[in-house]
């Protein structure tokens, strides 16, 4: 039974097209992660959300954009995809963040841009 | 946040125990060693997790050191199913809400 559930598994969008990812959780967490890992990297993130109150890493392109309509759904907003942001985008969440809590990963979106 | 140091890849046989190192000097007396695991193309996927003692759980042994510089993931019997990218993390709750931050991780291969 999928807890975290990112569609699509693929995306492929055009240089400089709008696109979103989704996720949605089952678990009913109050935190929910937006990752970016490139081939062969680490997962990096991008910005979290706790309940409402949204989170940026400071080092997130402004081209990156997140909204958490409800506490089940959360999408990444990239609004003039480039080249470089091909990668997968990892979804996740956590009850409420703490350090001896366990974080729960979608099955991830693998976008391509041409 | 406090750093911690992996080797890049280990190869195992199958069927033998792996452990995993993993080096953390300048972990804080707070801070939790996290372990996860990421299987080609899926998302990563929780371990096991401790703060001193040893821990147990279906899929794996966590040792700890006594001073916590250091600790070690055990694989008891590995698979094929247990080749993934195996990263260590603290957890600790500086940058607020607790975020959880990867590094590179170990890449196990198993040999059949």
């Amino acid at each position: 039974d999928a807890m975290v559930i990112q569609n699509p598994r693929y995306q492929v969008t055009q240089f400089g097209k709008p696109v979103t990812l989704s996720c949605s959780q089952t678990l009913n967490h109050n935190v929910m992660y937006w990752y970016q890992q490139k081939s062969s990297q680490a997962p990096k993130l991008l910005f979290h959300y706790y309940d409402k109150d949204f989170n940026n890493e400071a080092d997130t392109p402004d081209n990156f954009q997140s909204r958490r309509p409800n506490t089940s759904f959360c999408f990444l907003d990239i609004r003039s995809p480039g080249l470089g942001d091909a990668a997968m985008y990892l979804c996740a969440t956590s009850f409420t963040g703490g350090r001896n809590e366990k974080l729960f990963f979608g099955s991830g979106t693998q976008l391509s841009v041409l | 946040d406090a750093k911690t140091t992996q080797p890049n890849s280990m190869e195992s046989n199958e069927e033998e125990p792996v452990h995993l190192p993993c080096n953390h000097s300048t972990i804080s007396g707070t801070d939790y060693i996290h372990w996860y695991r990421q299987l080609p193309s899926q998302g990563p996927e929780y371990v096991i997790h401790g703060l001193t003692s040893n821990v147990n759980n279906r899929m794996a042994s966590l040792a700890i050191a006594e001073d916590r510089k250091s600790s070690t993931l055990i694989l008891h019997r590995a698979t094929l199913r247990d080749a993934a990218v195996y990263y260590c993390i603290l957890r600790d709750d500086s940058g607020g809400y607790q975020k959880v931050t990867f590094g590179i991780g170990t890449k196990l291969q198993v040999i059949p």
